[in-house]
């Protein structure tokens, strides 16, 4: 049973242009969460999704930054018109689709570089 | 609003050393807290996970502590290895389970340093 899978694992874009990042959750669970860690600081919830719906996005930018989990295929992260302090680790999570409290996987990051 | 903090920000001890890092969090309506590693440039990896009724949690040198009404955690590790040497986050999951999921609100971690 693979785990969460992201990739790409490093993204390098320039001032302006567009990043995708992708997460495939582990098999079985429905429910994506991301989280986006700057330098030097702790993680910070951005969204919570469930297939083809977006349950909570309190911690996600109010623009630029979007989300999605469609029926089929993996999640998606998009950030448009990135700057430079859009500069960050951003991880993964998913957990299964009955919520019992256990533990949520992590995916190993994308770590997105704005030059 | 959640807060967790982690004291110290940064930890060195020499080998074998036993030691406690310490969690604490504002609300206490938590739904379980965990105990999570991570490696420069890697993700996360779950250590140890108490639910909201229990006191801890054991895995092999590592004991997680629960202290909901006083809003405290403390990881303690027996017999610190060099392997050891990692960033340690402490996270909590709301109290209100379905509406919230599995939503982890972290602390800013404290690194870790096991010199031989």
């Amino acid at each position: 049973n693979a785990g969460v899978m992201q990739n790409p694992r490093h993204l390098v874009r320039r001032r302006g242009q567009e990043a995708r990042l992708r997460c495939s959750p582990m098999k079985g669970h429905s429910h994506v969460y991301w989280y986006r860690q700057l330098p030097e600081e702790g993680l910070k919830f951005m969204v919570y999704l469930q297939k083809e719906n977006i349950i909570d996005e309190s911690g996600m930018p109010k623009e630029r930054f979007s989300a999605e989990f469609p029926k089929e295929g993996p999640s998606i992260l998009r950030i448009q018109q990135v700057v430079r302090g859009d500069s960050a680790a951003y991880f993964c999570a998913s957990s299964p689709p009955n919520f019992s409290g256990n533990t949520i996987y992590f995916g190993e990051g994308s770590w997105l570089t704005v030059v | 609003k959640q807060e967790v903090t982690q004291i110290p920000a940064a930890l060195s001890v020499p080998e074998g050393e036993n030691l406690v890092l310490n969690c604490s969090f504002t609300d206490s309506a938590i739904y379980n807290l965990q105990w999570f590693r991570q490696d420069p440039g890697k993700g996360l990896t779950s250590l140890l996970l108490i639910q909201s009724s229990q006191r801890e949690q054991t895995s092999g040198r590592l004991n997680a502590s629960l202290d909901k009404s006083s809003g405290r955690s403390t990881l303690y590790i027996a017999a610190s290895q060099p392997g050891d040497s990692a960033t340690y986050l402490c996270a909590v999951v709301r109290g209100e389970g379905e509406t919230s999921g599995s939503r982890l609100t972290f602390g800013e971690g404290t690194q870790l340093t096991v010199n031989p």
